[in-house]
């Protein structure tokens, strides 16, 4: 089992959609999670981070993490062809590196 | 969230000429700092973890002769691609670890430079 698993996508929404985006982990350890989003040709950049289980909010996006089953999720709201991109999930495993998942591909249509 | 810095951001060179890329933190220190590669269409590729005045710890199948990094200060980390080859063309990026203070679990942030593209002729 790999230790974050995405879905590759495509995930195609329609602009002014919520888009949400999962990952599940396997390290049960693991107190700290991540989502980048990185665009095509460019590098990784943080977008969220999540610490505690529930749902976190910043602007457009909420972080949900649920310790327990082990997921972690990111909802876009109003979503916009700017947020056309791979979203990458991530943690830091036992060995304190940071762990990343294949990563999702949004595409949000006009 | 906090920056990194790379450059230059694009290289071109010719078959087994070295490449320096320099990765600096500019408004953080970092102790720890990271060397990711990657290829068109893959996943990030950790390269090795470097911290300040150590030795870098190098990934398996990593050649620590052919890509020679140093973490002079905490602020700067240099990778050195010597006798670059076509093979060796890729998108490298730098990464550098925050250390912050916290009261529950995720103390550190981890931020990614721009990355350098480098081709080899």
């Amino acid at each position: 089992q790999k230790e974050v698993e995405q879905n590759s996508g495509p995930l195609s929404v329609p602009e002014g959609a919520i888009a949400s985006l999962n990952c599940t982990y396997s390290d049960r350890v693991s107190q700290s999670f991540f989502w980048y989003r990185q665009y095509s040709g460019k590098s990784p950049e943080l977008i969220m981070s999540i610490y505690s289980n529930g749902d976190k909010e910043d602007g457009r996006f909420t972080a949900q993490l649920n310790k327990a089953s082990q997921y972690v999720s990111l909802l876009i709201r109003d979503s916009q062809p700017s947020d056309s991109a791979t979203y990458l999930c991530a943690f830091y495993n036992a060995g304190n590196m940071l762990t990343f998942g294949g990563g999702t591909r949004l595409m949000v249509k006009p | 969230g906090a920056v990194v810095s790379q450059h230059p951001s694009r290289v071109i060179c010719k078959s087994g000429t070295s490449v320096k890329i320099e990765c600096r933190s500019l408004d953080f220190q970092a102790t720890t700092m990271f060397w990711y590669r990657q290829f068109p269409k893959q996943s990030l590729m950790l390269m090795a973890t470097s911290n300040e005045g150590s030795k870098a710890t190098y990934e398996q199948g990593v050649e620590k002769d052919k890509f020679l990094i140093n973490h002079a200060s905490l602020t700067l980390s240099t990778l050195t691609v010597t006798s670059a080859h076509p093979e060796d063309s890729s998108f490298y990026i730098c990464s550098a670890r925050v250390k912050k203070s916290g009261t529950s679990g995720g103390l550190n942030e981890q931020f990614f430079g721009p990355g350098t593209r480098l081709t080899v002729l």
